[in-house]
């Protein structure tokens, strides 16, 4: 069974701090994609990574694949109360999503 | 843009009821998914389908059967409600040829009294 381990699974900070969210699996992915959802509504797709070591960035957020792609990670800088939702990663597997629990973040103005 | 739209932002239940949630994307996806969400736990794939007339099993299908007799619609059925399904249901589609992606609807919070 493929699993995504997602850490931290909450995260509470204020603005203007930096933080990190990491997805690890001992599994291969063709894809990781990271979503962010808000409160009542589905998950909307921030971006995804599909080469080894491939790093993309999005205004303060920089998404990372490892060069194995077994793991990734989100990194925001300055994080503004904007920021505030639940992320989650996501490996792509014979066209299916495997999952990770997610991170919720809070940043407090 | 990729519209997915779902029947019912929320609803309430017995124990026992059949209960329809129904999910409707206008953009031709071949693929669409029917999840459950729960605090800690994700999303868990509950089934879905690759074309019309066309249904997989997820991780968690106990309980649930769906439908799909038209390209854009995709049916989520609880032949009998519990408790225990009382949860935000996500559907989600896919294109085809865009990779692993997928788009989703608001969600359907039910609650199962």
């Amino acid at each position: 069974t493929q699993l995504l381990e997602q850490s931290p699974q909450f995260l509470s900070i204020q603005e203007g701090e930096n933080l990190t969210v990491y997805c690890n699996s001992s599994s291969v992915f063709s894809s990781l994609q990271w979503y962010r959802q808000e409160p009542g509504e589905g998950p909307v797709l921030l971006v995804t990574v599909v080469t080894g070591g491939e790093v993309k960035k999005l205004k303060r957020l920089t998404f990372q694949f490892g060069d194995a792609r077994k793991d990734s990670s989100l990194h925001i800088t300055a994080a503004q109360p904007g920021d505030t939702g639940l992320y989650l990663c996501a490996g792509g597997s014979n066209y299916q999503l495997i999952w990770g629990a997610g991170t919720k973040l809070i940043i407090k103005p | 843009d990729v519209k997915v739209t779902q029947s019912s932002r929320y609803l309430v239940k017995r124990t026992g009821e059949k209960v329809f949630l129904e999910c409707v994307q206008d953009m031709d996806h071949e693929n669409m998914f029917w999840y459950r969400q729960d605090p800690g736990l994700g999303l868990r794939l509950i089934y879905f389908s690759y074309d019309v007339k066309m249904k997989e099993k997820g991780d968690i299908p106990e309980g649930y059967s769906v439908s799909r007799e038209k390209k854009e619609r995709f049916s989520l059925i609880l032949e009998s409600a519990s408790t225990n399904q009382t949860s935000m249901y996500l559907c989600a589609s896919r294109p085809p040829g865009k990779g692993d992606t997928q788009y989703f609807g608001p969600g359907t919070r039910l609650t199962v009294l």
